[in-house]
């Protein structure tokens, strides 16, 4: 099972920075990650695919990079609404589907 | 609009067994990819099972012997079917449409979850 490590667990930081999240994968998962956001009581959303591609209807700021073991989703200038629980998933070796445990963004 | 509107939660004892629907719009369930997520309270997210568009499914193992997932066509419904409940099974199911990838060798594979459910709580408790 590839085993998908999230840094930091929290990030606190004020609306207008920039917020650097990373996942590592305990093998390579080639460009096969996602990532997702989770607000207290809402589902999870897709925000970004093959390591690099946003969703549909996701804004410019959300933007994705890395392949191989290590990736980063950066936030250009975090919007109020953005302060949420991100998650990181892999497809690669699909039995089983992994996700990271979450990295949490707060208002600081 | 595609939307999954996921039931069927409540408190149960150990032991005790409980079936979980998922309402899908927008899109049929039967020709899709589609798999059970959970997140146990305050924690992460887990995959839990997953159907092929042709009927076949892989389980995790921490539910394997245990859940059972299918769908009915004409409901435009998935299911997942859990005995012998533990109280590590407690968390917020969450049904998902899973996207696809082709490859000429292997076949489709499962990709993305997209959209998923609001869930339904499952709490396995005496």
């Amino acid at each position: 099972e590839i085993v998908l490590t999230q840094s930091p667990a929290t990030l606190a930081l004020s609306p207008g920075e920039r917020a650097t999240l990373s996942c590592r994968a305990s093998q390579s998962v080639s460009s096969y990650l996602a990532w997702y956001q989770q607000k207290p009581g809402q589902a999870p959303r897709l925000l970004i695919y093959d390591a690099s591609n946003r969703a549909t209807g996701i804004p410019a700021r959300f933007s994705g990079s890395g392949s191989g073991t290590d990736f980063t989703l950066t936030i250009s200038s975090l919007e109020p609404e953005d302060f949420a629980v991100y998650y990181c998933q892999q497809r690669s070796s699909w039995s089983p589907l992994t996700f990271g445990g979450g990295t949490k963004v707060e208002i600081k | 609009e595609v939307q999954l509107v996921e039931t069927g939660g409540g408190l149960i004892q150990p032991g005790g067994s409980l079936r979980l629907s998922c309402a899908a719009s927008g899109f049929t369930v039967s020709g899709n990819f589609m798999s059970w997520v959970r997140q146990a309270p305050g924690k992460g997210l887990e995959w839990v099972s997953i159907i092929y568009n042709n009927g076949s499914t892989y389980y995790a193992d921490s539910v394997k012997g245990r859940f059972t997932i299918s769908r009915d066509h004409s409901k435009n419904t998935l299911y997942l079917q859990m005995n012998t409940l533990r109280a590590e099974d407690t968390a917020i199911y969450h049904c998902a449409r899973v996207g696809t990838y082709y490859d000429p060798l292997t076949g489709y594979s499962p990709g993305w979850f997209d959209p998923w459910g609001q869930g339904t709580l499952v709490t396995v408790s005496s």
